[in-house]
């Protein structure tokens, strides 16, 4: 089964300062991992995704993730908040939680980034 | 660049109706998805659908929903007797193929308000 946690609801930066947003996932595999962001009435856009091929992902406006197997961690982080920034976002584990298929993405609750001037 | 679209943004039904959920794929996609959020809560999985047929579908796409490709463009999601329970967000997705690491693209999503 698949699953991911992320262990922030909300993040709240500075202009100009980095940007860390945490996940943790569990899979009974080779996860697939991806990073959506959801900017207010905006559908889910993929920021990045790890494909093992290597485990720094650079991903769109300068964020990047690192995929840990040792900690089963794969924290988005960007060096440079900009307002634009602020948004909600997923992280996301392909699979379903209850492990019958893997045409399902699994989503974290969402951390809401917010940005201040 | 190409998306997905979805109509209605927004719609509003009274318990007991149907509803039907309309998206537009991306042209070359052959992989389609739904998926919904309620309201404070996760994006959960449905159902997938290739070559005319459901590929995967979830514990909560029981016999009140059901999707289709009525043409070559459309893909769309009933609901045949809506809950209050019902009442989310519902995005449609689509990607070109099936791989670990294929990307879904999401459109905007529908929202549903069930009263």
């Amino acid at each position: 089964a698949q699953s991911v946690t992320q262990l922030d609801s909300h993040v709240s930066v500075s202009e100009g300062t980095p940007v860390l947003l945490r996940c943790n996932y569990s899979s009974s595999y080779s996860p697939s991992l991806f990073w959506y962001v959801q900017h207010p009435n905006k559908g889910l856009q993929l920021l990045l995704k790890y494909t093992s091929a290597a485990t720094l992902v650079k991903g769109i406006n300068g964020f990047e993730a690192e995929f840990k197997k040792s900690e089963t961690s794969f924290h988005l982080t960007k060096p440079s908040a900009h307002m634009s920034d602020a948004a909600e976002y997923f992280c996301v584990v392909r699979g379903t939680v209850s492990g019958g298929g893997a045409d399902g993405l699994t989503f974290g609750k969402g951390t809401h980034l917010i940005i201040q001037p | 660049e190409p998306e997905v679209t979805q109509t209605p943004s927004h719609q509003v039904t009274q318990m007991g109706q149907e509803v039907i959920l309309r998206c537009v794929p991306i042209s070359n996609h052959l992989y389609f998805y739904w998926y919904r959020q309620i309201l404070g809560q996760k994006v959960e999985f449905l159902v997938s659908f290739y070559n005319n047929e459901i590929s995967e579908k979830s514990e909560i796409f029981d016999d009140q929903f059901s999707v289709e490709r009525p043409d070559g463009s459309n893909f769309t999601l009933k609901i045949r007797s809506t809950k209050l329970e019902d009442s989310a967000m519902y995005f449609c997705a689509s990607s070109r193929d099936r791989g670990s690491w294929e990307t879904q693209y999401f459109g905007p999503g529908t929202r549903l308000l069930v009263l």
